[in-house]
């Protein structure tokens, strides 16, 4: 298996625009997670999905950001309008189980720029 | 008080030495955690996990588990220059530290 995809690796973009980020999760996996990491703060947990349903939401910081699950091997993160204060890693990962022992695979990260 | 807090580093330590990371959690309810190694530009990948008190080793690692103190450690043993990245302590799936710098001399 090729592991968590993401794309793009890379966005820059100017304030106000759309940024949409995508994952493909590890074919099997249930579960599939969006992380933000900054210096500041640290790996934040934004969204998760079971079986492609949204399960806590909690941690997306405001009505700009929101995430989708079609189907069990896409999703995707968008923010609109982008803000400089979204400037961060996003990650998206994967994991077959959630309880004591789930393992998680991250993607390789997209790392986005907002001018 | 963060819910996980770990001292940020940098710790340096000789190769060969005992490297000792630390974690406290808030939520005493907590059952399951994790540590994370991430190298610069990388993204994390798991290299030990434990829910039982005590300790539980796998190779140069050994991790600590203290539910009454809310307290959990990762210990490498031998440390090599390989082992120079940030190491992120998770309670759960919900929950990381911001992590610890670790840097390992020749």
């Amino acid at each position: 298996d090729a592991g968590v995809i993401q794309s793009p690796r890379h966005e820059v973009t100017e304030m106000g625009q759309e940024v949409t980020l995508r994952c493909k999760p590890i074919s099997g996996h249930d579960y599939l997670f969006w992380y933000r990491q900054t210096m500041m703060r640290g790996l934040e947990l934004l969204i998760y999905f079971n079986n492609n349903v949204p399960i806590d939401d909690s941690g997306m910081p405001e009505d700009r950001f929101s995430a989708k699950m079609p189907n069990a091997s896409f999703s995707t993160l968008k923010i609109q309008p982008s803000e400089p204060r979204d400037s961060a890693v996003y990650f998206c990962a994967s994991s077959l189980t959630f309880g004591a022992n789930e393992k998680l695979f991250f993607g390789s990260g997209t790392q986005l720029s907002v001018l | 008080q963060k819910e996980v807090e770990q001292n940020s580093g940098p710790l340096s330590v000789p190769e060969g030495a005992i490297a000792s990371l630390n974690c406290t959690y808030s939520d005493r309810g907590s059952q399951s955690f994790f540590w994370y190694r991430q190298y610069s530009g990388k993204s994390p990948e798991l290299i030990m996990f434990i829910y039982s008190n005590g300790d539980k080793e796998d190779g140069r690692f050994t991790a600590q588990l203290n539910k009454a103190s809310q307290y959990v450690s990762l210990l490498i043993r031998d440390s090599q220059p390989s082992d120079s990245a940030t190491y992120l302590c998770a309670v759960n799936v919900m929950r990381f530290g911001a992590g610890t710098r670790l840097t390992v001399k020749p």
